[in-house]
This record gives C-alpha cells, sequence and structure tokens, in this order.
C-alpha cells in the first residue's frame, strides 16, 4: 500500500508553545489529506479535512485558529497546534488518499503530543 | 454516512479463522465496506475493502451479505500480530469522501 510519514512521531512541549506535525505522502501525490485526534481509549475523530491550494476544512467543535492546517503541496499537509495546553494532549494521526487503486485512505504512525 | 454495528471485543485461537462482523442496515447503494485496523498506538492501517461482491487480498477476505446490510471480515490464519481493534466503516468511494470511526471490535488473539 501507498506511504504515509507523519513527523515527529513524539512531541512533549510547555504550555502557550506551539507545535508544528508534519504528513507526507512519499510514493503518491494527495490532493486531499485528514487530521484526526484520538484520545486514550476512544475512537478516531476527524478534526479537518484538507485540500492542496485552498483553505481546510474544520470540523464542528474544532477551533480553526488553534489548529492551522496548511496544504501547500500534493504531498505534504501540516498541522500546527498554537498556543498549545495540557487538554490539547492526544494522539493526532494524518491520512491521504489516493485516487489510483480505488480511493483509499492511508494513514500515518501517528503524533503523540504531550503538553505540560 | 452510514452508521455500522460491531461487537466491542472479540477472542480467537493462534493459527485459527478469525470472523469479525459488521451490521450496516442502512447503507446506501454507492456505498462502499471499508475495514480498517489500528495496533496499539499506531495509525489505523487499510485492510480491504468492497461493495457488493466478496475480495480477497493477501492480509483478508471479505464477505458482503446479498443485501449488502452486513458483512464478515475474515483473518483466515489469526497470529499475536494481528491483536487490534479492528473497524469496519460504510463510506462513498470518491476524492472527498470521509472515514467516520466507530468503536470498533477489539481483536485478541490469544497463544
Amino acid at each position: 500500500g501507498a506511504v504515509v510519514s507523519q513527523h515527529p512521531s513524539w512531541v512533549i512541549c510547555k504550555s502557550g508553545t506551539s507545535v508544528k506535525i508534519e504528513c507526507r505522502s512519499l510514493d503518491f501525490q494527495a490532493t486531499t489529506m485528514f487530521w484526526y485526534r484520538q484520545f486514550p481509549k476512544q475512537s478516531l475523530m476527524l478534526m479537518a479535512t484538507s485540500n492542496e491550494g485552498s483553505k481546510a476544512t474544520y470540523e464542528q467543535g474544532v477551533e480553526k485558529d488553534k489548529f492551522l492546517i496548511n496544504h501547500a503541496s500534493l504531498t505534504l499537509s501540516t498541522l500546527t497546534v498554537t498556543s498549545a495546553h495540557p487538554e490539547d494532549s492526544s494522539f493526532y494521526i494524518c491520512s491521504a488518499r489516493t485516487v489510483a487503486g480505488g480511493n483509499i485512505q492511508y494513514f500515518g504512525a501517528g503524533t503523540r503530543l504531550s503538553v505540560l | 454516512d452510514a452508521k455500522t454495528t460491531q461487537p466491542p471485543s472479540m477472542d480467537c485461537a493462534e493459527g485459527r479463522a478469525a470472523n469479525l462482523p459488521c451490521n450496516h442496515s442502512t447503507i446506501s447503494g454507492n456505498e462502499y465496506v471499508y475495514w480498517y485496523r489500528q495496533i496499539h498506538s499506531q495509525g489505523p492501517q487499510y485492510i480491504i475493502h468492497g461493495l457488493k461482491n466478496n475480495e480477497t487480498n493477501e492480509m483478508a477476505s471479505l464477505i458482503i451479505t446479498e443485501d449488502r446490510k452486513s458483512s464478515t471480515l475474515i483473518l483466515p490464519h489469526a497470529t499475536l500480530r494481528d491483536t487490534a481493534v479492528y473497524y469496519c466503516i460504510v463510506s462513498v468511494n470518491n476524492a472527498g469522501n470521509m472515514l467516520t470511526f466507530g468503536g470498533g471490535t477489539r481483536l485478541m488473539v490469544k497463544p
């Protein structure tokens, strides 16, 4: 299957700082990428849909000014958690869709964010 | 997207077939059935998908009932590494559709 790389895999930061997470499709072009968040013992919750060259579409309840998404190229989307607070500590996962082979979403390995 | 219902947990003996059921009684004609799994602390892994015909790949088989209201994912020879949460998702197959994850089935493969 297609490969999606997510970096970093783990980040610890102080409250009030910003953290950037990168999501790259390594062997295919992705016009659409998705960002999810997963709290312990819960399922994945979609945060936003990112389309190359346009503004992201955020799910209800997700603050767009706090979770900045940039999808500047067909292989890279970034999520920046601005002014992070302890309640933002979570597992953030990106996915990218490949049109070839049936519109399958492939997921990155995830980024575990811990805000102190 | 149609809602799916899966048992919260299942056990399977190593080397035996694991049969994971999923009900999707409100599925629409243009919605596919997708299966993903998530091993602890990793991103979900795509397994298989189908519309109405049974499908098989190197990982698993997908059996969809004729009325499409339910399906079964079959892992023919489960190993300990197949221990994971398995998600059944129904969604239209187009470039922009999102996946809505439910609770999934926690499969525990035991020696």
